[in-house]
């Protein structure tokens, strides 16, 4: 059955280095892969979006990778703030052909805590 | 521009009672897709609303039921709500069905006693 996996324990840094995240998927081909940042209590905000041919994207602090023969994505956030304290949500959408265009399959999350 | 809205914000039912959430999609968004989140948990996707008509269904039982208005605001129906029901359900909408970027709600906090 498909499958997506995150870290499922907290991770804990400090305040400037970089944080990790991980999420691993199996039994599936992704078109694209997304990363959400949720707050306690409130909805998911898009952070960034990667499509299968690309190998890396980059927003500001963010960098996203995307190798689809591990079938891996890693999630970093360089030097960290405690303003980034949040769980993030790794996201698989199919692609067009294969029904449901724009269905996201989310991964559990991972918490991130930074502390000063 | 305004962003997704949903009402109520928390709500307390009894098992086998019936449960109307309501989602304002964003802007110029003409589709609405519904998730649950339970505790924990990443949000599940339940079934997606495009141009006023079902385009996508996970794996939930058919007294989870939708609709989406000429205005794309959109309304998640649960009969018989069950003690597992208990989550927040969240609505997210985005320019088209080809769009992947999805713009989510705070979400509705549903709790069954």
């Amino acid at each position: 059955s498909q499958k997506i996996e995150q870290n499922s324990e907290a991770l804990n840094i400090q305040e400037g280095k970089t944080a990790t995240l991980t999420c691993n998927y199996t039994n599936y081909s992704p078109a694209y892969l997304q990363w959400y940042r949720q707050d306690p209590g409130r909805g998911p905000v898009f952070l960034l979006l990667i499509r299968e041919n690309e190998k890396e994207k980059r927003k500001e602090r963010l960098k996203v990778t995307f190798d689809t023969t591990l079938k891996q994505s890693l999630f970093h956030i360089t030097a960290s703030q405690p303003a980034d304290s949040a769980t993030y949500l790794c996201a698989l959408v199919r692609g067009s052909g294969s029904g449901n265009t724009g269905k996201l399959i989310f991964g559990q999350g991972t918490t991130l805590q930074v502390k000063p | 521009e305004t962003g997704v809205t949903q009402s109520p914000t928390h709500l307390i039912k009894t098992r086998g009672q019936q449960v109307t959430l309501r989602c304002s999609s964003q802007s110029g968004h003409n589709t609405v897709s519904w998730y649950q989140q339970a505790l924990g948990q990443g949000p599940q996707f339940i079934f997606q609303y495009y141009r006023e008509e079902e385009n996508g269904r996970g794996n939930f039982p058919p007294r989870f039921s939708g609709l989406q208005f000429p205005n794309y605001s959109s309304e998640l129906n649960v009969n018989a709500l069950e003690l597992d029901d208990s989550a927040l359900y969240l609505c997210a909408s985005s320019s088209g069905t080809g769009s992947y970027e999805q713009y989510f709600g705070p979400g509705t906090r549903l709790t069954v006693t």
